[in-house]
């Protein structure tokens, strides 16, 4: 079975502090890997997501992520935070190759930006 | 373009109501999923759909129906509330499968009392 798990249910920064969120994930086979945020009181939107090349991933308002296969991670960064970035982030696994091609989220991470 | 439209905003049931929440996209999508959010839980898939006429269930079904009679509307049905379905659902459409960007609708907030 798959899982992901988001270490930090909450994480506190102050504004234009870098920041970087957690996600490790367990599957046995490939998957794809996203990250979506949810602003208050609105449904989720795509941030970036993983699906080949580059581990790199350069996604919406100046996110980063970075696909560790050995680790098994799929960290969030940003360098410089802004208040409006305030917010609740989810992981998220897609695995491939078997019949559970569905997407597993994360528990999420709620992300307090204070000035 | 609308994108995932859900209704009701909000509602409040008795234990043992029925109802249903609306979900419709008007982006001509094939995957269209329900999911509910409890606090601390992230998103669990209660029953999606690969295209008309085509369902199947998720993570969470038990208490929860289905059907896609068009490409566009996608209604999750509550047969007999209970407290434990006390949530918010949200409904998403994708192209054509999970590896593309999934659209969310704003959500239903639901308390069954």
């Amino acid at each position: 079975a798959q899982s992901v798990t988001q270490l930090d249910s909450q994480v506190p920064v102050f504004e234009e502090a870098p920041v970087e969120l957690r996600c490790n994930y367990s599957s046995s086979v490939s998957v794809y890997l996203f990250w979506y945020v949810q602003y208050p009181n609105q449904g989720l939107q795509l941030l970036l997501k993983y699906l080949s090349g580059s581990t790199l991933v350069k996604g919406i308002n100046g996110f980063e992520a970075e696909f560790n296969k050995s680790q098994t991670s799929f960290h969030l960064r940003k360098p410089s935070v802004h208040i409006s970035d305030t917010a609740e982030y989810f992981c998220a696994v897609l695995p491939y190759g078997d019949s559970s091609y569905k997407l597993i989220f994360g528990s999420g991470t709620r992300l307090l930006v204070r000035p | 373009n609308a994108g995932v439209t859900q209704t009701p905003k909000f509602q409040v049931l008795k234990t043992g109501q029925s109802m249903t929440l609306q979900c419709a996209q008007d982006m001509n999508h094939e995957y269209m999923s329900w999911y509910r959010q409890d606090p601390g839980m992230g998103l669990r898939l209660i029953h999606y759909s690969v295209g008309a006429g085509i369902t199947d269930q998720g993570e969470v079904p038990n208490g929860y129906n289905v059907s896609r009679s068009t490409t566009e509307d996608f209604p999750l049905r509550l047969l007999s509330a209970a407290p434990s379905q006390t949530s918010v659902y949200f409904c998403a459409s994708s192209y054509r499968d999970y590896a593309d960007t999934q659209y969310f609708g704003p959500g239903t907030r639901l308390t069954v009392l």
